[in-house]
């Protein structure tokens, strides 16, 4: 597509709820990136996937954070058993890898109440 | 370790003024250095990025940013501001081929009229 689309843009779930954000990276674009930007912060590093290399999950706070990319495009970030410090902004990007730059996707709102 | 840091938190200038937003980075080698833009509500924006070469580098928006690599830093410029640069501004730094990308904490700018 055009740009990175993310899905959904607002999400409102109960603690101890599974939640799964998707992100459609541009076509063509090899390396796909998960952030998290939590109120007044910056913006924190959790997985990353190029290729059909192994990701590196290196930022993932706790087990509780998962996330797949299928087929090289789309992927899923799936966080388990909510808590109510999960909730951010959930940033994806997508780039032709190295130091291209990232283009980003408007982000999901997570709020766990 | 690669680190950023964006000294000024919060910043506000009168429109029509000069604008100076600092980035310094942390990191072994040459590094990948980009500036994004967040505006409310909305995804983070590529401003600019340096990889090699000049060290002066122009972006979108009237905003250009010079490499000292003497001083580690990566400050953003522009000549004259205008209200529709209110936004928070994001340094990062890259390494490698990997393309992860490291941010800083952002500094928000006001400007008043």
């Amino acid at each position: 597509g055009a740009g990175v689309s993310q899905s959904p843009s607002n999400k409102v779930t109960e603690k101890g709820k599974d939640v799964e954000l998707r992100c459609d990276p541009i076509s063509g674009h090899t390396a796909l990136y998960w952030y998290r930007q939590s109120l007044g912060q910056g913006l924190e590093f959790l997985i990353y996937f190029q290729g059909n290399s192994a990701p590196d999950k290196s930022g993932l706070p706790s087990d509780r954070f998962s996330a797949e990319r299928t087929g090289g495009s789309v992927s899923t970030l799936t966080i388990q058993r909510t808590q109510q410090e999960d909730s951010a902004v959930y940033l994806c990007a997508s780039s032709l890898g190295g130091g291209f730059g990232y283009t980003f996707g408007s982000g999901t709102r997570l709020t766990v109440v | 370790a690669q680190s950023v840091t964006q000294p000024d938190i919060h910043i506000t200038v009168s429109e029509g003024a000069s604008l100076e937003l600092r980035c310094n980075y942390s990191y072994g080698a040459t590094p990948y250095l980009f500036w994004y833009v967040q505006s409310p509500g909305q995804g983070l924006q590529l401003l600019l990025k340096y990889f090699s070469g000049d060290t002066l580098v122009q972006g979108i928006k009237g905003f250009e940013a010079e490499f000292k690599r003497s001083q580690s830093s990566f400050n953003l410029r522009k000549p004259s501001v205008h209200w529709s640069d209110a936004a928070e501004y994001f340094c990062a730094v890259g390494a490698g081929n990997t393309g992860k990308l490291i941010f800083g904490q952002g500094t928000t700018l006001q400007v008043k009229p």
